[in-house]
């Protein structure tokens, strides 16, 4: 348990669908990021929140929408996703913004676009 | 941040001390060398991260020669459940700074009995 939870862990959905993916942190943090994994490459970073500002948004499709209404919450809003989006999305949240700041990593949603 | 190189694979087994070795030519004065460890289906985990010498927790060491070119994460007695992707990072560590994780392709270590 890192203190980074992450709901659902896995979700199935089709192009047309909208579907949100939530990231709840529990170690008083005050930075949030998403990231992306897919097969065999590394992972990308896809946003970062700081205060619940958005500080870094990596030229990521507008299919995908974040959310941070508090310092301890991070949504990812999904809408006309592509088969190729099919990933493992990770959430972290670390203490500053600072990379000596560790980042603790959620379990992960394992999405798939059919 | 500077671009890092490391092994793809490496085998090991039980019970040996295993060393993964990471190139970071172009690394930067206020650059700090990070290492994160991923099983498979789980976010990465935090190992262990310096500037310089060496550095030991109760999981690694770290080795950083004074030209801080490279980098070596020693893991001592590996077992089974050591069996995971190794990521070795670099970026700079100073305020303002967004905590940009670049991570590479990352060394996946194999253990055998």
């Amino acid at each position: 348990e890192t203190g980074v939870t992450q709901t659902p862990r896995h979700l199935v959905m089709g192009m047309t669908n909208k579907k949100s993916l939530k990231c709840e942190q529990h170690l008083g943090h005050n930075a949030m990021y998403w990231y992306k994994q897919s097969a065999k490459k590394p992972l990308e970073l896809m946003f970062v929140y700081s205060l619940e500002e958005r500080v870094e948004n990596n030229s990521v499709p507008s299919r995908f929408s974040p959310e941070c209404p508090n310092s301890s919450h991070l949504f990812l809003h999904l809408h006309t996703l592509q088969p190729e989006d099919s990933a493992l999305y990770l959430c972290a949240s670390s203490q500053g913004l600072d990379i000596n700041n560790e980042q603790f990593f959620g379990p992960g949603t394992r999405l798939t676009v059919l | 941040l500077a671009k890092t190189t490391q092994p793809i694979s490496m085998d090991s087994y039980e019970g040996q001390e295993v060393n993964i070795t990471c190139s970071h030519n172009n690394i930067a004065t206020n650059d700090y060398i990070t290492w994160y460890q991923q099983f498979p289906s789980q976010g990465p985990r935090f190992i262990i991260q310096g500037y310089k010498t060496k550095v030991t927790n109760e999981v690694a060491s770290l080795f950083i020669p004074a030209d801080r070119k490279s980098s070596t994460l020693s893991l001592p007695r590996v077992s089974l459940s050591d069996t995971a992707v190794y990521y070795c990072l670099v970026g700079p560590s100073y305020g303002g700074a967004t905590n940009k994780l670049i991570f590479g392709t990352g060394t996946l270590l194999a253990v055998q009995p």
